[in-house]
């Protein structure tokens, strides 16, 4: 089956420091990798995508690179900010006609001032 | 533009009640996904409708729900005799075509049953 394995949280960093959540997935077919961000009192939103191998997805500063090789798409950013605690959700669809999507426990992410 | 909205955004039922979670997804968006989230957990899907018909209801835990979309825009969710173990929030996404693979998810209801 499909599935997606995510770092456990909760990730505690200071401000400005740089940013790693570990995400590796397997999949019966060729997946599209996402990632999701859930600030608080807030529903998923689209953070980023990649849908071929070596592909990198960027927004807002982050940033994943889809590694077939290692079946991975680590997220990552340089420089994070207090705005940027949330929880951050891996996922990926397989192209089989439609796009149902399998997400990670989700990584909660805690920036301090 | 309008997002997806889900209602009610909070529902507290007894254990062998029914209930209903309505969707609404954005305008002109063919393909209508519900998930559930539990706490702690990812989301996981539950049934994928395309227009107005269940393209895929693998997803749905037991016979005790159910969902449809008559007019292939609003859908509703139903929950017969709940459970304790039901409470989660249930979350509602559309895209625009079944092969569109942005999902825009809207901001779940939080079911609670007591």
């Amino acid at each position: 089956g499909n599935s997606v394995t995510q770092m456990e949280g909760p990730v505690t960093l200071s401000e400005e420091a740089f940013l790693t959540i570990n995400c590796t997935y397997t999949a019966t077919g060729y997946p599209s990798l996402f990632w999701y961000v859930q600030y608080p009192g807030e529903g998923l939103q689209l953070l980023l995508k990649a849908t071929k191998a070596d592909d990198k997805g960027s927004n807002k500063g982050f940033e994943a690179t889809y590694r077939k090789e290692t079946t991975s798409f680590h997220l990552e950013k340089g420089s994070v900010q207090v705005s940027d605690s949330a929880v951050y959700f891996c996922a990926l669809t397989l192209n089989s006609g439609y796009s149902t999507l399998t997400f990670g426990k989700g990584t909660m992410l805690l920036v301090s001032p | 533009g309008a997002g997806v909205s889900q209602t009610p955004s909070n529902k507290v039922t007894e254990k062998g009640k029914y209930v209903e979670l309505r969707c609404d997804p954005i305008s002109g968006h063919t393909a209508l996904y519900w998930y559930r989230q539990s706490l702690g957990q990812g989301p996981e899907f539950l049934i994928y409708f395309q227009g107005t018909g269940a393209a895929d209801d693998s997803g749905l835990p037991n016979d005790r729900f159910f969902a449809v979309r008559p007019e292939g825009s609003v859908s509703t969710l139903k929950i017969q005799r709940t459970e304790r173990g039901d409470s989660a929030v249930y979350l509602c996404a559309s895209s625009l075509t079944a092969t569109t693979d942005t999902q825009y998810f809207g901001p779940g209801t939080r079911l609670t049953v007591l």
